[in-house]
């Protein structure tokens, strides 16, 4: 069936280096996707969306790229901190505002 | 979290109770989604409702499992004889729209423990 997925449950990177959370997702037809943030004990945050017709959309520290052809985005954090240590989760937007999560993954930062 | 309150953050029920979980969202918003989340899991749509609509509803429980949103209070996402399984996180989002925005705004979510 349809599904969004991650490659890796848990991601541990050393404070200052950069992080590259991957996703993969199974529907061609999807146009919109979104990162989410959630820490512990928290609801999800939105960090940045991309849209099917971008391969590429920058935010503050923040990248998602996005390859159509594999059906793949990834989230880059550059000089990641002690802060963004959360599970992050993609999620596909589908008609009406319904979300589809994959199952996440836990970015350790050490310091 | 933009404004989407949640309550209660914490609740404790045993088999067979049943349970309240209420969501306010940000102000001017008449858009309501609720999701679930198991422990080490993604969050699962469960239903889409408006002001006093329910829009979309296939993520939801086929029995004991109820929504609501009414022209005035909150919107109540309410399970009858909850069971082990019923563990878990409820969230709330609310938007102002329906456009792919991503402007999907989440509470803090509601903890159910069943006994």
């Amino acid at each position: 069936g349809e599904s969004v997925g991650l490659h890796l449950p848990t991601l541990s990177v050393q404070e200052g280096d950069n992080s590259i959370i991957n996703c993969a997702y199974s529907n061609s037809a999807s146009d919109y996707f979104i990162w989410y943030k959630q820490e512990s004990g928290k609801g999800p945050q939105f960090i940045i969306d991309i849209r099917s017709n971008m391969d590429k959309r920058q935010g503050q520290r923040v990248t998602v790229l996005l390859n159509k052809t594999v059906k793949h985005l990834s989230l880059q954090i550059a000089a990641t901190q002690p802060g963004d240590s959360a599970v992050y989760f993609c999620a596909e937007n589908r008609k009406g505002g319904k979300l589809i999560f994959g199952q996440g993954t836990e970015l350790s930062v050490k310091p | 979290n933009a404004g989407v309150m949640q309550n209660p953050r914490h609740l404790v029920r045993r088999r067979g109770q049943e349970a309240r979980l209420r969501c306010s969202p940000v102000k001017g918003h008449s858009h309501v989604y609720w999701y679930r989340q198991l422990p080490e899991e993604g969050l699962k749509f469960m239903v889409y409702l408006q002001k006093e609509n329910i829009i979309d509803e296939s993520g939801m429980p086929k029995e004991r499992f109820s929504a609501e949103f009414p022209k005035e209070g909150p919107s109540i996402l309410r399970i009858q004889q909850v069971v082990r399984g019923d563990s878990a996180a409820y969230f709330c989002a609310s938007s102002l729209g329906t456009g792919s925005t991503g402007e999907l705004f989440f509470g803090e979510g509601s903890r159910l423990t069943v006994l």
